[in-house]
C-alpha cells in the first residue's frame, strides 16, 4: 500500500485558517487522496477526497501539488469542534474500499 | 441523513467467550466493513462484505468471523475472546463504487 506522512501533531488558533499538509510521494496514478477526521469519542468521518484537480465542499478544500507527491487539507476558519485527528488515505481506484488509515495528525484549537 | 449504529457502545466480557458485534446500516449501501482501532496502530480492517453473503478477510482476520445474512446488517464475531481482542472495533459502510465510508460511533470492547 502506498504510504502517507503527517505531522503527528499541529496548533490553530479558532477563527483562523489551518493547512494540514500530507505527504505521500509513492502515490500511483489511480490513487485518490482521502481526508477523513475523528472527533474524541465517534468513528471517523468523511471530509473530502481528490484525484488530481483541487477540491472545495462545505467543510473544507483540498490543494494537490501538480506531480501530487503531497497535499493539503484547508480548514479556512477553524472552530473548536474541528478539533480532531485528521487521517490522509489513499485508496486506489480500483478497489476504494480499502483505506489504511495511518496514525493522522491530532488538531488542537485553541480558543 | 446517513446513520451506521452500532449494538453497544461499551462491553466487558471474560476470556473464551463469543461475542457478537453487530451493525447496521439504513442507507442500503452494498459494502460493509469491519475495522479495529489501537493506541499507535490505526486503525486495521479485519473483514469487509462487498454484498450480502459475501464476505472477504481483511489484514488480520485471525480469530474472527462475520456475517452478513441481510443487507443493512453485518456482524463481527469472536469465537473465543482473548485479551488481545480488547480494542475499539469500528463499522463502516460504502455504496458500491463510491468514494465514502460512512462510520459508525464504534464499540469500545474490554476482555478480562
Amino acid at each position: 500500500d502506498a504510504k502517507t506522512t503527517q505531522p503527528n501533531s499541529m496548533e490553530s488558533n479558532e477563527e483562523e485558517p489551518v493547512h494540514l499538509p500530507c505527504n505521500h510521494s509513492t502515490i500511483s496514478g489511480t490513487d485518490y487522496i482521502h481526508w477523513y477526521r475523528q472527533l474524541p469519542s465517534q468513528g471517523p468521518e468523511y471530509v473530502i477526497h481528490g484525484l488530481t484537480s483541487n477540491v472545495n465542499n462545505r467543510m473544507a478544500s483540498l490543494a494537490i501539488a501538480e506531480d501530487r507527491k503531497s497535499s493539503t487539507l484547508i480548514l479556512h476558519r477553524a472552530t473548536l469542534r474541528d478539533a480532531a485527528v485528521y487521517y490522509c488515505i489513499l485508496g486506489s481506484g480500483g478497489s476504494n474500499y480499502k483505506l489504511t488509515f495511518g496514525k493522522g495528525t491530532l488538531l488542537t484549537v485553541n480558543p | 441523513d446517513v446513520k451506521v449504529t452500532q449494538s453497544s457502545r461499551y462491553l466487558v466480557k471474560r476470556t473464551g467467550e463469543k461475542v457478537f458485534l453487530e451493525c447496521v446500516q439504513d442507507m442500503d449501501h452494498e459494502n460493509m466493513f469491519w475495522y479495529r482501532q489501537d493506541p499507535g496502530l490505526g486503525l486495521r480492517l479485519i473483514y469487509f462484505s462487498y454484498d450480502v453473503k459475501m464476505k472477504e478477510k481483511g489484514d488480520i482476520p485471525e480469530g474472527y468471523s462475520v456475517s452478513r445474512e441481510k443487507k443493512e446488517r453485518f456482524s463481527l464475531i469472536l469465537e473465543s475472546a482473548s485479551t488481545n481482542q480488547t480494542s475499539m472495533y469500528l463499522c463502516a459502510s460504502r455504496r458500491a463504487g463510491g468514494d465514502t465510508q460512512y462510520f459508525g460511533p464504534g464499540t469500545r470492547l474490554t476482555v478480562l
